[in-house]
């Protein structure tokens, strides 16, 4: 079990520019999410997989931002003409059914986008 | 609706001596609640979660956390500081709704100090 697994750890760009994430989940685990943390923050919910399904998105997920798991397995995060309000910490997490409980999500090291 | 609230943005406490970090969280329903903790350009780790099997929650690195209903309460606990345990720490509500939707709420976070 190596973890989740996300790319890059840091990512620099200009404004306007367009940026992609990828998210690799612990394997077999068939649900995986993306959150944002800005600075002094605690996470924020972005969006929900079910296998290759995006069950749920946030009122934070804008238009600018689009989130696939085209074969259940790994991610990817795209931000087109990123802003400087889009630097945070962008963290993937996975887990696996579990019938009767919530399942436990388990966090990747994240992504640090910073736009300058 | 979810919420949680973390009643210290900091403590400060010597090594050897006990940690106390506060949690109040509010929910419709019967709640998970979980506490992660953030080390410095670490992810997430998973300290200990409850679903309502037992009102007291042990878990890793001498943690626990209890489970008052009656005070909406979930603070965590140490008996005893150490230095290793400098970190930040997030407390956690998820509830599972209809929908599937299964996205965690965490509070704002609290940065606990060990001195020396």
């Amino acid at each position: 079990d190596t973890g989740v697994s996300q790319n890059p750890r840091h990512k620099i760009t200009k404004r306007g520019q367009n940026v992609t994430f990828r998210c690799d989940p612990i394997s077999e685990h068939n649900r995986l999410y993306w959150y944002r943390q800005t600075l002094g923050q605690g996470p924020e919910f972005l969006t929900y997989f079910q296998n290759e399904a995006q069950l749920e998105k946030s009122r934070l997920l804008s238009d600018r931002f689009s989130a696939e798991r085209p074969k259940g397995s790994f991610s990817t995060l795209e931000i087109q003409r990123t802003e400087q309000g889009d630097s945070a910490m962008y963290l993937c997490a996975s887990s696996e059914t579990q019938s009767g409980s919530t399942d436990t999500q388990y966090f990747g090291p994240g992504t640090r986008l910073t736009v300058l | 609706a979810q919420s949680v609230t973390q009643l210290d943005s900091h403590v400060s406490v010597s090594e050897g001596t006990p940690v106390l970090l506060r949690c109040n969280y509010s929910s419709s329903y019967s709640p998970s609640l979980f506490w992660y903790v953030q080390h410095p350009n670490k992810g997430l780790q998973l300290l200990l979660k409850y679903t309502s099997a037992a009102t007291l929650v042990k878990g890793i690195n001498g943690f626990e956390a209890e489970f008052k209903k009656s005070e909406t309460s979930f603070h965590l606990t140490k008996p005893s500081a150490h230095m290793s345990d400098a970190a930040e720490y997030f407390c956690v509500v998820s509830v599972m709704w209809d929908t599937g939707r299964r996205a965690l709420t965490f509070g704002s976070g609290t940065r606990l100090q060990v001195q020396p």
